[in-house]
């Protein structure tokens, strides 16, 4: 069964550092998400992205975050200066059309240090 | 602010009974919403998603969906203990594309 994978499942990172994390949705999908969930709270909605731009971002998505597609398989998430806030588990999720069930790979634990 | 509300819970009940979850939304011109499981640790899982007014049935899980009330709920059948997790209540609303989350109701089905 096709299915949405992320690298890496767990990340640990210096305060102020650069991450990037990675994704393969699934391959005939063509909107593509970014979630995180704080340990304990509930699951938030960063960003979308379709047709190579971002849809729709929330307030959660500011200048330290972007999303890339570099090629035809990843979609990537790129946080710049990691603050302690930032840590939490990150979501990729994947549909191919709109207002359908949305597929989610298995996240990567962001730990900031 | 677009809100989904859901009882944190925990929420028990015994092995073999039916369990109800419920949750509420603001955004009245919401047309789909999901029912997702998601165990301690792990991602969010596909239970159901329904689109219109009623019940949707698929195995032991029904959705029902009642978008005057605003308010959407899940009926697990014949509850196992493997069903104890966190069950998220997702909507997207008429303006965009991104699912809402709720912050899930907690069950616990004891054996």
């Amino acid at each position: 069964e096709p299915e949405v994978t992320q690298t890496p499942s767990h990340q640990v990172t210096q305060m102020g550092q650069e991450v990037i994390l990675r994704c393969v949705p699934i391959s005939n999908h063509l909107y593509f998400y970014w979630y995180r969930q704080i340990l304990g709270q509930k699951v938030e909605f960063l960003v979308s992205f379709y047709n190579n731009e971002i849809s729709e971002k929330s307030e959660i998505f500011d200048d330290q975050f972007s999303v890339e597609r570099p090629d035809g398989s990843n979609f990537t998430l790129k946080i710049r200066s990691t603050k302690l806030e930032d840590s939490a588990m990150y979501f990729c999720a994947s549909h191919n059309r709109v207002h359908t069930e949305a597929f989610f790979g298995q996240g990567t634990r962001l730990t900031v240090v | 602010q677009k809100e989904v509300e859901q009882n944190s819970g925990p929420l028990s009940v015994p092995e073999g009974a039916i369990a109800s979850l419920n949750c509420t939304y603001s955004d009245r011109g919401s047309q789909s919403f999901f029912w997702y499981r998601q165990y301690s640790g792990k991602s969010p899982e596909l239970i159901m998603f329904i689109y219109s007014n009623g019940d949707k049935e698929d195995g032991r899980f029904t959705a029902q969906l009642n978008k005057a009330s605003q308010y959407v709920s899940l009926l697990i059948r014949d509850s196992q203990p493997s069903d104890s997790a966190t069950y998220l209540c997702a909507v997207i609303p008429d303006s965009g594309y991104a699912l809402n989350f709720g912050k899930g109701t907690s069950l616990l089905v004891t054996p």
